[in-house]
């Protein structure tokens, strides 16, 4: 069974402040990493798709980074609004499935 | 608008009744998938369909079926209901950027 792990499972932040969280998974048979926004009552949106170790990609004052070697990647948030509020999932997918494992999420709350 | 539209959006079951949920894609993707939301346990993957015929079981497949009945509609189906499938039911259809996902529908079973 493949684990996905995701910490901190929920996180309080000050708005302005900048913060990021942690999925891992496993390094071997690596072929994508996504993270999704998941925000109250709504569905999850895409925010990123990585296949390529050292990958980073950014979408406003998000952006991410991928080790596939360590099996890791980060999610980073640049001067949290309270707009920033929502579960960020991270999912990992194997080469030749078709499927994506999803970690439990990191429930980011930001105080005005 | 373009998207991933689950019907219905909310539903209450007797145990032991029947119910069919409804996904329809118009994004031309080939996969499709359904998933479970419950507390704690983030989302799990039920059944998938990497393509127009063919389907497979997940994670937790107990309890379901599926029908891919055309590229666009993929559907789920409860044929005795127990309380233990309450829960959020999400669509999902997937290309190379990523999964877009149905609105939920949320299933109580009494």
């Amino acid at each position: 069974i493949l684990n996905v792990e995701q910490s901190p499972q929920s996180l309080h932040v000050q708005e302005g402040d900048s913060t990021n969280f942690t999925c891992s998974f496993p390094s071997s048979n690596f072929y994508a990493l996504h993270w999704y926004r998941w925000e109250t009552a709504k569905s999850p949106e895409a925010l990123f798709v990585m296949t390529l170790n050292g990958d980073e990609k950014k979408k406003g004052r998000i952006s991410a980074t991928l080790n596939t070697k360590e099996g890791y990647s980060y999610l980073y948030i640049k001067g949290s609004q309270p707009e920033d509020s929502a579960t960020y999932l991270c999912a990992f997918a194997l080469q030749g499935a078709q499927k994506l494992v999803f970690g439990q999420g990191t429930r980011l709350t930001i105080n005005p | 608008n373009a998207g991933v539209t689950q019907t219905p959006k909310f539903q209450v079951l007797k145990t032991g009744q029947s119910m069919t949920l409804q996904c329809a894609q118009d994004m031309n993707h080939n996969s499709m998938y359904w998933y479970r939301q419950d507390p704690g346990m983030g989302l799990r993957l039920i059944y998938y369909s990497a393509s127009e015929g063919t389907t497979d079981k997940g994670e937790v497949p107990n309890g379901y079926n599926v029908s891919r009945l055309n590229k666009r509609e993929f559907s789920l189906r409860l044929e005795s209901a127990a309380p233990s499938q309450t829960s959020v039911y999400f669509c999902a259809s997937s290309d190379m950027y990523g999964y877009t996902f149905g609105s939920g529908t949320r299933l109580t079973v009494v």
